[in-house]
């Protein structure tokens, strides 16, 4: 199946710093989305990016599909950043696991004020 | 619209018990998707059902189980529960289930096996 990595596993800011976090995926992928989980387990959709660059605020995010990456910037970051960020690819149609959504570790990123 | 509810939202069981999860899709979505989350592990692909069809089924053990009605809510269903069956498990809807499209996650249900 497809691997997903992401990089750093943890991340310590001061409040308004910025920060970029990366993820690599092994595969050709149709879809990848950026999560937040909150301190309380809520996974929330950033970004559904599977190539170019989007913007959301102080969020942006840049697949580049055709070497396997994504990246995601936070600039001037707030406590209320804090959490773990996840990447995930959705597999081609086709397949045996279509529709499955393979996820990274995740990034633990801590803001302090 | 109302997102994506799931209950209970803790539970706790004693091994060789079953349990049945809930989870309320977005209202017009008809893909509902479930993960298991752990420490270890992290997230994992539970299945995925679409108009009441398991489309995709991750590489999980038999005793894990589930189905979804016709009104696109979906049950997971784990018997002979084992402590490391304790997890946070989430669901997730799209309105179609392809790849173009969003995935919603629920709030989870914390389940603990003693």
């Amino acid at each position: 199946g497809i691997q997903v990595e992401q990089s750093p596993p943890d991340l310590i800011l001061q409040e308004g710093a910025n920060s970029t976090l990366r993820c690599n995926f092994s595969d050709s992928v149709n879809n990848l989305q950026w999560f937040h989980q909150n301190p309380w387990g809520q996974l929330i959709n950033l970004f559904y990016i599977p190539s170019g660059t989007k913007q959301n605020g102080r969020l942006s995010a840049t697949t580049v599909a055709t070497e396997r990456y994504s990246l995601l910037y936070i600039s001037s970051s707030q406590t209320t950043d804090s959490g773990v960020y996840f990447c995930a690819v959705e597999h081609p149609p086709g397949g045996t696991s279509y529709g499955k959504l393979t996820f990274g570790q995740g990034t633990i990123l801590t803001v302090h004020p | 619209k109302a997102g994506v509810t799931q209950t209970p939202r803790y539970l706790i069981k004693t091994r060789g018990q079953q349990v049945t999860l809930s989870c309320s899709p977005i209202s017009g979505h008809r893909s509902v998707s479930w993960y298991q989350q752990t420490p270890g592990q992290g997230l994992q692909f539970l299945f995925e059902y679409f108009s009441e069809t398991q489309r995709n089924k991750g590489n999980f053990p038999g005793r894990f189980s589930g189905r979804q009605f016709s009104n696109s809510r979906s049950e997971m269903n784990v018997s002979t529960l084992e402590l490391g069956d304790s997890a946070l498990y989430l669901c997730a809807s799209s309105a179609t289930g392809d790849s173009t499209d969003t995935q919603y996650f629920g709030p989870g249900t914390r389940l603990t096996v003693l």
